[in-house]
């Protein structure tokens, strides 16, 4: 299963809207798929699981969609820590896992 | 609260063996809700997962077809942490390597949460 994610840079600037895509090569099934965010020099942090379920003290303005082959992360309005890179993710009981190759939101 | 931290040389000679541990607290090595991964990052090659360790009753053990030849990662339950080793290292092998802990049943591929990274760089 190969994970796509568009665009690669996305240039907007704080309180704006952030939309990020992330299509498979193949119907995810079940939902399971997750978001990543990823901070220079930082591990990368769960933030969406089951393509829609905020992880534990993330902020309500991150939300997931989806379902089938195509997913989005929307960060309804920018803050200046969300700049940051951004990986989906496919998950099951049967490794192994792959990455997308991660969108880059950047201050404009 | 979960935390884990790697530790290992930052630098390892072409064709010797990279090892790194990863110590857990908040958890146990040997639960069996959880699995305990270990993923690496480069410039060329993302976000790359490598294998896992976990028991259930007894120990298992599953590792990334790109890295089953030469990769073991195994636990130390008296030190409650696990460990990777990458034999034959090339400078492909060059990379951020994180630790983090994987759940269980349908949900043992979603990582969370995460080491910090320890960047090993393969060079003589």
């Amino acid at each position: 299963l190969v994970l796509t994610q568009s665009p690669g840079t996305l240039s907007l600037s704080p309180g704006e809207r952030a939309t990020l895509s992330c299509r498979a090569s193949q119907t995810i099934s079940g939902r399971y798929l997750a978001w990543y965010q990823q901070k220079p020099g930082q591990a990368p942090r769960l933030l969406i699981y089951e393509a829609s379920t905020r992880a534990t003290g993330i902020p309500d303005r991150f939300s997931g969609s989806g379902s089938g082959t195509d997913f989005t992360l929307t960060i309804t309005r920018l803050e200046p820590e969300d700049f940051a890179v951004y990986y989906c993710q496919h998950y099951d009981d049967s490794p192994p896992w792959t990455f997308g190759q991660g969108t880059k939101v950047e201050i404009k | 609260q979960v935390q884990l931290q790697p530790s290992g040389p930052g630098l390892v000679k072409p064709s010797q063996t990279l090892s790194l541990t990863c110590a857990i607290s908040g958890d146990s090595v040997s639960t069996h809700r959880g699995a305990w991964n270990w993923i690496r990052q480069s410039p060329s090659r993302g976000l790359e997962w490598l294998g896992r360790t976990f028991y259930r009753s007894k120990w298992y053990s599953d590792y990334a077809p790109s890295v089953k030849s030469r990769v073991t990662i195994n636990a130390d339950t008296s030190k409650n942490h696990f460990s990777l080793q990458l034999n034959s290292v090339t400078l492909e092998d060059t990379a951020v390597y994180y630790c983090a802990r994987g759940d269980y049943g349908m949900n043992a591929g979603r990582f969370d949460p995460w080491g910090h990274g320890i960047l090993v760089t393969v060079s003589s």
